[in-house]
């Protein structure tokens, strides 16, 4: 079955601390990646995503992902945090078929 | 980006009654939308597809005749939970797109935080 694994549960940074939160994948086929952000009390939103050409993705705020194919990974960074940034973020695969599959989500608190 | 609006946001109600829960694309059709359910500090489960005019398809494991799926315009889905269980208490959050390829992007709507008392 297909499955999206996120690695870490809870970060917690300082703000300026560099970022990275990892996302693997299990799925033979072509994919496309995202990763959400949901902020305390709002709704998902997109943060960035892959569907084909250049493996690094850059998306809002200054997120950027690496999709690399031999790993089945494609890991969220930001090289300086900010306290705007505490929120849970989502890693998700969607396949041929049509279906969102998410990770469990990473709770990033950082601190001021 | 495009709007999807969920209402309630926050629904208390006893055991045995049943909820409604909508979900509405305020700026674009969507032809299809999703129905997830999310536990604490757990992922977004899927639970169903709907397509405008058909039948929802239900993932495994997801009883069709406890969470009933309407998808009777482009702009709206409702998600009732039916003779509701403290068990159903949850996190419920529709998403909504314009197509249904793999690349296409599905937003989301809020949430609904249901209790069962």
């Amino acid at each position: 079955a297909q499955s999206v694994s996120q690695h870490n549960h809870h970060v917690i940074l300082s703000e300026a601390a560099s970022l990275e939160l990892g996302c693997n994948y299990s799925y033979g086929g072509t994919v496309n990646l995202f990763w959400y952000v949901q902020y305390p009390g709002q709704h998902l939103q997109l943060l960035l995503k892959y569907f084909s050409g250049d493996p690094l993705v850059k998306g809002i705020k200054g997120f950027e992902a690496e999709f690399i194919k031999s790993k089945f990974s494609f890991n969220l960074r930001k090289p300086s945090v900010q306290w705007s940034d505490t929120a849970e973020y989502f890693c998700a695969v969607r396949n041929q078929g049509g279906k969102l599959i998410f990770g469990q989500g990473t709770e990033l608190s950082v601190k001021p | 980006g495009a709007v999807v609006s969920q209402h309630p946001s926050r629904v208390i109600c006893k055991s045995g009654t049943s909820v409604k829960i909508e979900c509405r694309s305020l700026d674009f059709q969507a032809t299809t939308m999703f129905w997830y359910r999310q536990f604490p500090k757990q992922s977004l489960m899927l639970m169903a597809t709907s397509n405008e005019g058909s039948k929802a398809t239900y993932e495994q494991g997801v009883e069709k005749d406890k969470f009933l799926i309407n998808h009777a315009s482009l702009t709206l889905s409702t998600l009732t939970v039916t003779s509701a269980h403290p068990e159903d208490s949850s996190f419920y959050i529709c998403s909504a797109q314009q197509g249904a390829g793999a690349g296409t992007e599905a937003f989301f709507g809020q949430g609904t935080r249901l209790t069962v008392v």
